[in-house]
């Protein structure tokens, strides 16, 4: 079965860091790009990066260029999203999710909350 | 940034009804351009790839049609768990963007 796990979801204040971790399995992980996709409480979906197979190439929204990483370590099958300068306006349920021809599979979401 | 535009927000519907969602970009997207279904509490569904595709498991009564920048997703027949908001979401280039979302409700 495919699946993919968020982890790493927390409070934190205006200006804080946080990881997230996205854990895969049930495919060949390596194979496949793989982005973050956000949703704002009561709002819609907003794309946020993504990352190809082999780590080569990555995307960001312009709101978190400079301050999100995208990684991915394919030995551990895992997806990494490393947020800096966090604002409240990054509040949002954050997922992974698989990007073939669309985000294929979706993980279950890690929530991050940005507050003093 | 290519934009999606979902019109209208909001479909009332019966169950056993057609409905027909609208997906208009701001330029060409060719056909890369994708379809979810999303219920509350749950993570998004994908639907429809490269705008006439069903994914894998998805019932025959969804179906998708368009290209360049006017696309459409119909549900032939109502079933209750269709009562959802839907979303477009193109891959022609980054960023990726999705459309503000439709939601199908109950009439």
């Amino acid at each position: 079965e495919v699946q993919l796990v968020e982890s790493g979801g927390d409070l934190v204040q205006p200006g804080g860091s946080l990881r997230l971790s996205c854990a895969a399995s049930g495919f060949t992980f390596s194979s496949y790009s793989m982005s973050w996709v956000r949703q704002a409480p009561g709002r819609g979906l907003e794309w946020v990066a993504n990352i190809k197979p082999d780590g080569s190439e990555k995307f960001y929204v312009d709101s978190v260029k400079g301050r999100f990483t995208i990684s991915r370590d394919n030995a551990k099958n895992s997806l990494y999203l490393q947020m800096n300068d966090l604002r409240a306006e990054d509040r949002a349920v954050y997922y992974c999710a698989r990007n073939l021809r669309g985000f294929d599979c979706w993980g279950q979401g890690t929530l991050v909350t940005v507050s003093s | 940034e290519i934009v999606l535009t979902q019109s209208p927000a909001t479909l009332s519907f019966s169950p056993g009804e057609r409905a027909t969602l609208s997906c208009r970009a701001s330029q060409s997207v060719s056909s890369s351009l994708a379809w979810y279904q999303q219920k509350p509490g749950q993570a998004p569904r994908l639907l429809i790839y490269d705008a006439s595709n069903r994914a894998t498991g998805i019932p025959a009564r969804f179906s998708g049609s368009g290209s360049g920048t006017d696309f459409i997703l119909t549900i032939s027949s109502l079933e209750p768990e269709d009562f959802a908001i839907y979303y477009c979401q193109q891959r022609f280039n980054w960023p990726q963007t999705f459309g503000q979302g439709t939601k199908v409700e109950i009439k």
